[in-house]
């Protein structure tokens, strides 16, 4: 099946510092999906991002498809934005399910 | 809007116990996912419903069944509880799966519940 590496595994910030997290993918996709998952366990939907760049407030991702990679940017970054990121991927292989990376575990501190 | 409702949020069973857990979606979304989610991994898929009436196999379905009980609701069910299945499990809706054109495989996720076999 479709393998999905997401790096650096951890991550510790200063607040203030910017930062960038990295998923790469084996196969072709045609859905990916980057989550935050706050310290309470709840999966908040951060982008929908196929292809192309897209920007909420702080953060913002890239997909390259062509390339099978996506980054997320964070600016700015602060003690709420701690917890883990994951991205996630749905290719025609995978029979349209999605599949999860590792995650990034992220820090901010004060 | 509600969006996906899981309960119960906490459950402690005892092995060879069964239980149902419930989810619900108030997104008038086709599509529905169970996962469960290990200590320190992602998710991966138990069971899935691509429409109303129709259930299938994720990565890691054994031990589980499933209900499509109507648009809203899809239940997972441990017939005899084991340690294994010891971890938090998370449902999730898309508006229709296979719809990708127009976004429609964006996945939205519950709460979870948090599920400890002894």
């Amino acid at each position: 099946g479709i393998q999905v590496e997401q790096s650096p595994p951890d991550l510790i910030l200063q607040e203030g510092a910017n930062s960038t997290l990295r998923c790469n993918f084996s196969d072709s996709v045609n859905n990916l999906q980057w989550f935050h998952q706050n310290p309470w366990g709840q999966l908040i939907n951060l982008f929908y991002i196929p292809s192309g760049t897209k920007q909420n407030g702080r953060l913002s991702a890239t997909t390259v498809a062509t390339e099978r990679y996506s980054l997320l940017y964070i600016s700015s970054s602060q003690t709420t934005d701690s917890g883990v990121y994951f991205c996630a991927v749905e290719s025609w292989a995978a029979g349209n399910k999605l599949t999860f990376g590792g995650g990034t575990r992220v820090l901010v501190k004060p | 809007n509600a969006g996906v409702t899981q309960t119960p949020k906490f459950q402690v069973l005892k092995t060879g116990q069964s239980m149902t857990l419930q989810c619900a979606q108030d997104m008038n979304h086709n599509s529905m996912y169970w996962y469960r989610q290990d200590p320190g991994m992602g998710l991966r898929l138990i069971y899935y419903s691509a429409s109303e009436g129709t259930t299938d196999k994720g990565e890691v379905p054994n031990g589980y069944n499933v209900s499509r009980l109507n648009k809203r609701e899809f239940s997972l069910r441990l017939e005899s509880a084991a340690p294994s299945q010891t971890s938090v499990y998370f449902c999730a809706s898309s508006v229709g799966w296979g719809l990708a054109a127009i976004g429609g495989n964006e996945q939205f996720f519950g709460p979870g519940t948090r599920l400890t076999v002894l």
